[in-house]
């Protein structure tokens, strides 16, 4: 069975730094993996796909990583800023069926 | 392109009602999935349907819970005798196609219903 865990659970920075949040996963069975962003009483916004044949893929700010072999993937925001504080949710495409399996996420609080 | 649309945004039940959560998915899309986040947790997976057709139900629950995806209209998740503990947002994706082997394929999530049952 699936286990996607995200640390830390919580993390709160000044405005500026950069910082990473890392999710795991226990069955390299999957198809890609998806960091999302929620904001408080919102839906999910996808932030970056990486397909399972690839280790990275950038977004402005953000570059997310991919070890398949190991389970992990990392999501990498430089400069933070306040808009940045929301809740980030990773989540994995089983090989087996179309399901997304999500980790409980990192609430993330940038501080002006 | 409206992107997901779900309605109601709010919801809210008392104990023994029924609710229904409807979803339309993007335009050209015709898979549908529905995922249940409870309070302080993660998004959970409950079922997939393409249209007239349930295709995976095994996140749902075995009792009270249902879902349908017709020919014309939105996607329907219908709780009948709603319990507190159905309390939670529900949110609906949709793609244009059968993710299985695509990796380069990721879901379109709508803003979700919060569902309140008092």
């Amino acid at each position: 069975k699936q286990e996607v865990t995200q640390i830390p659970a919580a993390l709160s920075v000044p405005e500026g730094e950069n910082l990473v949040l890392n999710c795991s996963f226990t069955d390299s069975a999957i198809y890609n993996l998806q960091w999302f962003r929620q904001d408080p009483g919102k839906g999910l916004t996808s932030l970056l796909l990486i397909q399972s044949s690839q280790r990275e893929q950038t977004s402005g700010r953000l570059n997310a990583s991919l070890d398949k072999s190991s389970g992990r993937s990392t999501l990498y925001i430089a400069a933070s800023q306040p808009g940045d504080s929301a809740t980030y949710l990773c989540a994995v495409l089983l090989e087996y069926g179309n399901k997304l399996v999500f980790g409980a996420g990192t609430i993330l609080r940038v501080k002006s | 392109n409206a992107g997901v649309m779900q309605n109601p945004r709010h919801l809210v039940r008392r104990r023994g009602q029924e609710a229904r959560l409807r979803c339309s998915p993007m335009k050209g899309h015709s898979h549908v999935y529905w995922y249940r986040q409870l309070p302080e947790e993660g998004l959970k997976f409950m079922v997939y349907l393409q249209k007239e057709n349930i295709i995976d139900e095994s996140g749902m629950p075995k009792e009270r819970f249902s879902a349908e995806f017709p020919k014309e209209g939105p996607s329907i998740l219908r709780i009948q005798q709603v319990v507190r503990g159905d309390s939670a947002a529900y949110f609906c994706a949709s793609s244009p196609l059968n993710l299985a082997g695509r990796q380069n394929y990721g879901y379109t999530f709508g803003s979700g219903t919060r569902l309140t049952v008092v």
